[in-house]
């Protein structure tokens, strides 16, 4: 059974970057057919995806935190990290990190899909 | 951007209860739609991909329906395990997008 989890600091100063790593466990994130991706989601609050990153390295990112956000892959550790720079209070959230099925446009153009295993997900607070 | 409006917000039905939740995109993602249950204090789990398909493990009462911009989650009848909220994903090319969610409770 694919196991993912989220780790890295609970508490991060506003105008500071937030760093978190994905631990895939029970399966290799340097496969095809599958992306890797950051969702957040604040207290109390609905889904927001972050960004995906491909096995081969190509980056999707949320137009909202593109000019803040950073996701890559460390295959030799099988995991994947994100950076969030410039942080706010209004990115206090739980943060997930999930499995996504690639989609295949007209046979042949690739894209993230749905999530299929998620992490527990780590709760990031954004305070002096 | 491709948003999605649930509707309703939140609902409450009593055991066996049939109740529909609906997520409509502002434009046509074709079958690109995807489901997901969050129990209360729990991580999204994954229910239905590609419009209708169940995720492996997912109980029959659970189906889904649509196409184009208009998409639909049934439960065919209520159960005290289905307390959760419901939220629709777009996937029709990034970026990727979640509707607000449906909160469904018990009468």
């Amino acid at each position: 059974q694919l196991q993912l989890q989220e780790s890295g600091p609970g508490l991060v100063k506003p105008s500071e970057t937030l760093s978190l790593t994905c631990t895939v466990s029970s399966g290799s994130i340097g496969r095809s057919t599958y992306y890797w991706g950051w969702i957040r989601q604040p207290p109390g609050k609905g889904l927001e995806w972050i960004g995906s990153v491909y096995y081969r390295g190509n980056t999707y990112y949320s137009p909202s935190l593109k000019t803040r956000v950073s996701i890559s892959l460390d295959t030799s550790n099988n995991q994947f990290s994100l950076h969030l720079g410039s942080v706010t209070a209004a990115d206090t959230a739980i943060y997930y990190c999930a499995r996504q099925r690639e989609i295949l446009y007209f046979g042949e153009i690739s894209s993230p899909g749905y999530f299929d295993y998620w992490g527990r997900g780590t709760l990031v607070t954004v305070s002096s | 951007d491709i948003q999605l409006t649930q509707s309703p917000s939140s609902l409450s039905a009593s055991v066996g209860d049939r109740i529909t939740i609906t997520c409509r995109a502002t434009q046509g993602i074709s079958n690109y739609l995807a489901w997901y249950q969050q129990k209360p204090g729990k991580v999204p789990e994954l229910l239905i991909y590609a419009t209708y398909t169940l995720q492996s493990g997912v109980p029959s009462r659970f189906s889904g329906s649509g196409a184009g911009t208009d998409f639909a989650l049934t439960i065919s009848s209520l159960q005290p395990e289905d307390v959760a909220t419901y939220y629709c994903q777009n996937y029709n090319s990034a970026p990727l997008t979640f509707g607000g969610g449906t909160k469904v409770e018990l009468k």
